[in-house]
């Protein structure tokens, strides 16, 4: 597609349930990142992806955050047993070599 | 570790006028990028201009340019003829020089547009 491409753009779940955010990727672009966006803050680092490998997880806040790009292209960042500090947008980013990063228009994750 | 700070958390400015967004940042690196991204309420992050480390000259796009500061570690953004659909959150962002480094972003300043 056109654009990084995210679903679903809004999700409410009961604490405790699990929870998969899917990002696609503008097509071709190497670099995935996924970021965390508390109400009223700037996007906060999660994860980086160069094709299928997972080169930073440095930024995942526990180990209820999985993500994953099995061929290098669409990926999934899954949270389980959600909490309520999790509700946040979740926004995925691709870029090609050294040029600007391209967001999508996240997902809005509440746990109620 | 890096740093982005904006002082500013909300400026307004009436239709056709200029406003500057101010954003310093911290790091002992001396190649990077610095990037302006604004946010609408549609959540997503939309680039407004890119200026790397090395380049002495103030990037510019359009109605938008920065002045940057690499001593006074300052990346300032002007958006000159102001509209209405400028307003949105604008976040100032620093990513290291190679591509698989990730961005570190600013709180971000609410701009307002007032016709």
């Amino acid at each position: 597609g056109a654009g990084v491409s995210q679903s679903p753009r809004y999700k409410v779940a009961k604490r405790g349930q699990d929870v998969a955010l899917r990002c696609d990727p503008i097509s071709g672009h190497v670099s995935l990142f996924w970021y965390q966006q508390a109400l009223g803050q700037g996007p906060e680092f999660l994860t980086y992806f160069q094709n299928e490998a997972q080169l930073d997880k440095s930024g995942l806040p526990s180990d209820r955050f999985f993500a994953e790009r099995p061929e290098g292209s669409v990926s999934t960042l899954k949270i389980q047993r959600t909490q309520q500090e999790d509700s946040a947008v979740y926004l995925c980013a691709s870029s090609y070599r050294s040029g600007a990063a391209f967001f999508g228009q996240g997902t809005r994750l509440t746990v109620v | 570790a890096q740093t982005v700070t904006q002082s500013q958390p909300e400026m307004s400015v009436q239709e056709a006028e200029t406003v500057t967004l101010s954003c310093t940042y911290d790091t002992s690196e001396s190649d990077y990028y610095l990037f302006w991204y604004k946010q609408p309420p549609s959540r997503q992050m939309i680039l407004v201009i890119r200026q790397e480390a090395y380049k002495q000259q103030n990037a510019t796009e359009n109605r938008f340019s920065v002045n940057f500061q690499k001593a006074a570690k300052s990346f300032s953004l002007k958006i000159s003829d102001s509209q209405l659909g400028d307003a949105a959150m604008y976040f100032c962002a620093y990513r290291r020089s190679r591509v698989e480094d990730k961005l570190i972003f600013g709180t971000g300043t609410r701009l307002q547009v007032f016709p």
